[in-house]
């Protein structure tokens, strides 16, 4: 099995910069998928990572650390438009994505 | 673009009553996954499929069976549906290209048993 913690809900300022924690433990790693998913809508693709470090996408970033079963995402310049769950997906030989349970973040103004 | 379809953005049905849940994509997935999403439970997996014909429990398949005889088409169904099956439904595939397994999802089905 698959153990995934992220934080439930986090809140930050537009404009602010935010880092989502996520910690795992799996067996078999492959590589950390994060996916966005408004409310009342299904999860979208934001980014996977395999090797160690961080990978730039436009505001949003994501971190692996394979030997500590560390990811963050961070999110620059916050828009309210971020205001979303933030699904961490570690990815484990050839079984299907398991996800955690999300984090909620709200923009405030 | 790929795109996953659901029969049903909304649906209410009656405990006892058999249910269909539909999902077709238009990319030629070999993988597709149905999951139900519930608040602080997160995104659990109840039956996947790599192949026509083949069908593999997940997480929680209690209550449930899946269908999929064509590659496009992967059916969810409860065979007596009961109020702790409301939830959210949500159908995924995707191709197995060995680096990248991102599963792409539909717009979900908002399932109400009363």
């Amino acid at each position: 099995g698959q153990n995934i913690d992220q934080p439930t809900e986090m809140t930050a300022t537009e404009g602010a910069i935010v880092q989502i924690n996520c910690t795992y433990q799996t067996s078999g790693f492959n590589g950390l998928f994060w996916y966005q998913q408004h409310a009342g809508e299904a999860p979208t693709f934001l980014s996977y990572n395999v090797l160690d470090g961080l990978e730039e996408k436009g505001r949003f970033s994501s971190f692996l650390s394979r030997s500590k079963g560390y990811s963050y995402l961070l999110l620059k310049e916050l828009q309210m438009k971020d205001s979303a769950s933030y699904l961490c997906a570690p990815h484990s030989g050839n079984t299907p994505l398991v996800f955690g349970k999300g984090t909620r973040l709200s923009v405030i103004a | 673009d790929v795109k996953v379809t659901q029969s049903s953005r909304y649906l209410v049905k009656r405990t006892g009553e058999k249910v269909f849940l539909e999902c077709v994509q238009d990319m030629d997935h070999e993988n597709m996954f149905w999951y139900r999403q519930d608040p602080g439970l997160g995104l659990r997996l109840i039956y996947f499929s790599y192949d026509v014909k083949m069908k593999e429990k997940g997480d929680i398949p209690e209550g449930y069976s899946v269908s999929r005889e064509k590659k496009e088409r992967f059916s969810l169904i409860l065979e007596s549906a009961s109020t702790n099956q409301t939830s959210m439904y949500l159908c995924a595939s995707s191709q197995s290209s060995g680096r990248l397994d991102e599963q792409f999802f539909g717009p979900g089905t908002r399932l109400t048993v009363l």
